[in-house]
């Protein structure tokens, strides 16, 4: 399975919305689909598994959607601590596998 | 408080071999499976390896397979990565991260801060 991830940069200016996709070359299962978000200097942390569940601590700005192919992370009204990027996730094999990321970035 | 702290990052040569190790502290390792994930500079991420909480079952990403080896010590609840044959483009930060359950099928739920490795003659 490989994930493609649109678009590559996103620029937004706090308090707007994003919208951002993940591609998967075949149909997968939602239980295995997770985002993750990266500041600069920081680790990956996890934001959503099961595409829709938000993990601990994250904000309901957050959230996650889609099935089969499709899978969509929206952050309403953006925070200046969003500006990051983001990485779409499948695990649904033993060959775990991430997109190649989505840069959020302050306009 | 469940934590992760990676360490054995080093500048080595092409063909040469290293061990990562990551120290876990808020759970036991035979409870979840774990990871290891590295990152290129300026690039995404990859995973690299993974092992069950049983650690009866490994898994290797395609890029590694035949040249790292997962493993992990109970009694000192550390994880490790043993890196041989060194190649330049296994240059990255490598993280070691905590399964949300026992085997690969969960997400990623803890990440640690990643040590480094540079290959370079």
């Amino acid at each position: 399975i490989e994930l493609t991830q649109s678009p590559g940069t996103l620029s937004l200016s706090p308090g707007q919305r994003a919208t951002l996709s993940c591609r998967a070359s075949d149909i997968i299962d939602s239980t295995y689909f997770a985002w993750y978000q990266q500041r600069p200097d920081q680790p990956p942390r996890l934001l959503i598994y099961g595409a829709s569940t938000r993990a601990t601590g994250i904000p309901d700005r957050f959230s996650g959607s889609g099935s089969g192919t499709g899978f969509t992370l929206t952050i309403n009204t953006l925070e200046p601590e969003d500006f990051a990027v983001y990485y779409c996730h499948y695990f649904g094999t033993s060959l775990l596998t991430f997109g190649q990321g989505t840069k959020v970035e302050n306009k | 408080e469940v934590h992760l702290l990676e360490s054995g990052g080093a500048l080595i040569q092409p063909g040469g071999s290293l061990r990562l190790s990551c120290a876990a502290s808020g759970f036991t390792l035979d409870t979840y499976a774990m990871s290891w994930v590295r990152q290129a500079p300026g690039k995404g991420l990859e995973w690299v390896s993974g092992i069950s909480a049983s650690g009866g079952t490994t898994y290797y990403s395609d890029s590694v397979k035949g040249r790292c080896t997962i493993s992990r010590d109970i009694s000192s609840n550390t994880l490790f990565l043993q890196m041989n044959s060194l190649r330049v483009e296994d240059t990255a930060r490598y993280y070691c991260a905590k399964s949300q359950g026992d085997m690969y099928y969960f997400a990623l739920d803890v990440w640690g801060r990643g040590t480094t490795v540079a290959v370079s003659s």
